[in-house]
């Protein structure tokens, strides 16, 4: 029962540098959805993807990009990362948007 | 204004309240809605999705009023584990969106 899968769970870069934060989920669905949470902001979508092949803008994409390569995996990648990029990320899938969402346990980052 | 905005907290109750949350949306057209629970630190779950005629799961009810574009959550005989942040979520323009949350505490 893997469900979604995030990785790393907890990360530290150094200001410039870049990564990827995986996401894979093994139930087929076709919307995965990326978000950051930080204190008192509730969770903000960064970049959204309908399947394979289709990805869109989210309300914060600013600083970040996606691929949708596959059903089953949705990286997310910080290009240069920023102090304000310091957050708790989460990858979420569903059937649709309209249906539950299920959600990675989340990677800590912090950009010093 | 957010798309989707929730009563500020923290709601502090004592066990066996009854608390109401309250929550607004501006996109006319959104189809779907959902109250999710995220326990401290952790990834967020779902609670219980609402329905325009309103739903109850136990000792939670949901309400939706489409004309007022506003969805209620009712938790009676409230219990220490249902101590936790609720965040109020719609759908809109192919988009889940997540309202900011409101941490409740409930306490002996």
């Amino acid at each position: 029962n893997a469900g979604v899968t995030q990785t790393p769970k907890f990360q530290v870069l150094k200001t410039g540098q870049s990564m990827t934060l995986q996401c894979a989920q093994d139930m087929n669905h076709e919307y995965m959805s990326w978000y950051r949470q930080d204190p008192g902001m509730g969770l903000r979508l960064i970049h959204y993807s309908v399947g394979a092949g289709i990805t869109d803008q989210g309300e914060v994409p600013n600083g970040y990009n996606v691929s949708r390569s596959t059903t089953e995996d949705f990286p997310l990648r910080l290009l240069s990362a920023a102090p304000s990029q310091t957050s708790v990320y989460f990858c979420a899938s569903s059937e649709t948007v309209n249906t539950e969402a299920f959600f990675g346990q989340g990677t800590r980052l912090t950009v010093v | 204004r957010k798309e989707v905005e929730q009563d500020p907290g923290p709601f502090n109750v004592p066990e066996g309240a009854t608390v109401a949350f309250n929550c607004t949306y501006s996109n006319s057209a959104s189809q779907s809605f959902f109250w999710y629970r995220q326990d401290c630190r952790k990834e967020p779950k779902l609670l219980m999705s609402v329905y325009s005629s309103g739903n109850e799961d136990g000792r939670f009810t949901a309400q939706l009023n489409r004309a007022s574009q506003y969805i209620s959550l009712l938790i009676r005989d409230s219990k220490l584990s249902d101590s936790a942040t609720y965040l109020c979520v719609v759908t809109g323009w192919g988009k889940l969106i997540f309202g900011q949350g409101t941490e409740l505490s409930v306490k002996p």
